[in-house]
Formats: C-alpha cells, structure tokens, sequence
C-alpha cells in the first residue's frame, strides 16, 4: 500500500532562515509526488509536481529515490510562507489523486 | 479568476439524517472529485466523476454516500443517514483534463 508521511505537525522558523519541510513515501512503483499549499482562510492548491522540476515561490522539491523523500526547501524564508503544507503521491492508476500525508504546519516569524 | 464554490460553508445535522453537500465546479471541467479531512486527520479521497459516472471510488465511499451531477453545473454529495464519524470537512475539486485540481473553500459537516 502506498503512504505518505510528514513526520513534523508544525515547524517554526524565523524569516530569513531556510526551510526544509520533510515527506517520506512508500510505494512500489514509479512515484509521482506533489506539494499541495493552504494558506489562511484559503483553499488547497497546487504548489508543485516533482515532474516539472520547477520552484515556485522560491521553492524546490527533490525526489530522491534512494531515500524514498520528497522534501520541500525554500532558502530564505517569508512571513507570507506561512500554511499548512501537505506532501501527496498520486495513487495508482490513470487518474491523477493525490495520496495526500497529514501536512506540516509551517510558521515564519518576524 | 474561476473557482469552484460549495455550499454551504457550515452543515450541522442530526445523526441519521440525510445531507446534501454541493459545489458548483469551474465551468469548463470536466472532472470532479470529492475529498474529506477529519479534524486533526489527512485529506482523504472520496470518490471522481468523469463523463456523467463515478471513475473511481475509495473505500471510504460506501453505500450511504452516493454522488450526482443533476445539471450541468452543480456536483453534489449526498449521505443518507449520517453517523458522528462522518463529521468533517468536505472539500470538491474539479479538473479540466484530470491532471491539476482546483479545490473549493470546503463545506464543514457537523453531526451530532
């Protein structure tokens, strides 16, 4: 069975400092994983898809098969950075449904 | 911007009674899901809907939870007779292409 895991519920840091937020999966086959964003009073979406190896808003996620992670990184933290973060692995099959884990809050203090 | 809009934003309903959640997806897609986040819990997937039927379901999406596309704009969830457990947030997405989803704000269903 394929799995997500987000090991942090909440992760604190200071505006300027980097970030790095954890995911581990399992799965067997070929993963594809993605970074989903809530931010306050606002709805989930998109942040990235490990396929398209872009960064969006300074952030960048690597898949690394031989650890089985999918970690978020952002250099230089924001206050603006600050949501609930939530790592997802599309489930089997044609469809793209994310698998999703139980989301790292990320708060950036002044 | 387009965005995939539900109502309501709050439901609170007795144990055993029937509920009707809707959402009203972006007007040119044609995928639709449906999700739900127990407090405190993951997001799950429910069920997705392509071509007037259900694509693919989990096994959460039992006999009390059907779906229904009655017109050509609004996507409904609908439980027949609710249980405490089935307390949560439930959230609709929609697909042009069934690649990148677009999430409603979510309807928070209380059950008591």
């Amino acid at each position: 069975a394929q799995r997500v895991t987000q090991p942090e519920k909440l992760l604190s840091v200071f505006k300027g400092a980097p970030v790095e937020l954890k995911c581990n999966y399992s799965y067997s086959g070929s993963p594809e994983l993605f970074w989903y964003v809530q931010y306050s009073r606002q709805r989930l979406q998109l942040l990235l898809r490990h396929i398209s190896r872009e960064s969006i808003k300074g952030f960048t996620a690597d898949l690394n098969k031989g650890e089985t992670s999918f970690h978020l990184k952002k250099p230089f933290a924001q206050e603006e950075d600050s949501a609930m973060y939530y790592c997802a692995l599309k489930r089997p099959g044609g469809s793209y449904i994310p698998t999703f884990g139980r989301g790292t809050s990320l708060i950036v203090h002044p | 911007e387009p965005e995939v809009t539900q109502t309501p934003s709050h439901q609170v309903t007795q144990m055993g009674q029937e509920v009707i959640l809707r959402c009203v997806p972006i007007s040119n897609h044609l995928y639709f899901y449906w999700y739900r986040q127990i407090l405190g819990q993951k997001v799950e997937f429910l069920v997705s809907f392509y071509n007037n039927e259900i694509s693919e379901k989990s096994e959460i999406f039992d006999d009390q939870f059907s779906v229904e596309r009655p017109d050509g704009s609004n996507f409904t969830l609908k439980i027949r007779s609710t249980k405490l457990e089935d307390s949560a947030m439930y959230f609709c997405a929609s697909s042009a292409q069934g690649y990148e989803q677009y999430f409603g704000p979510g309807t928070r269903l209380t059950v008591t």
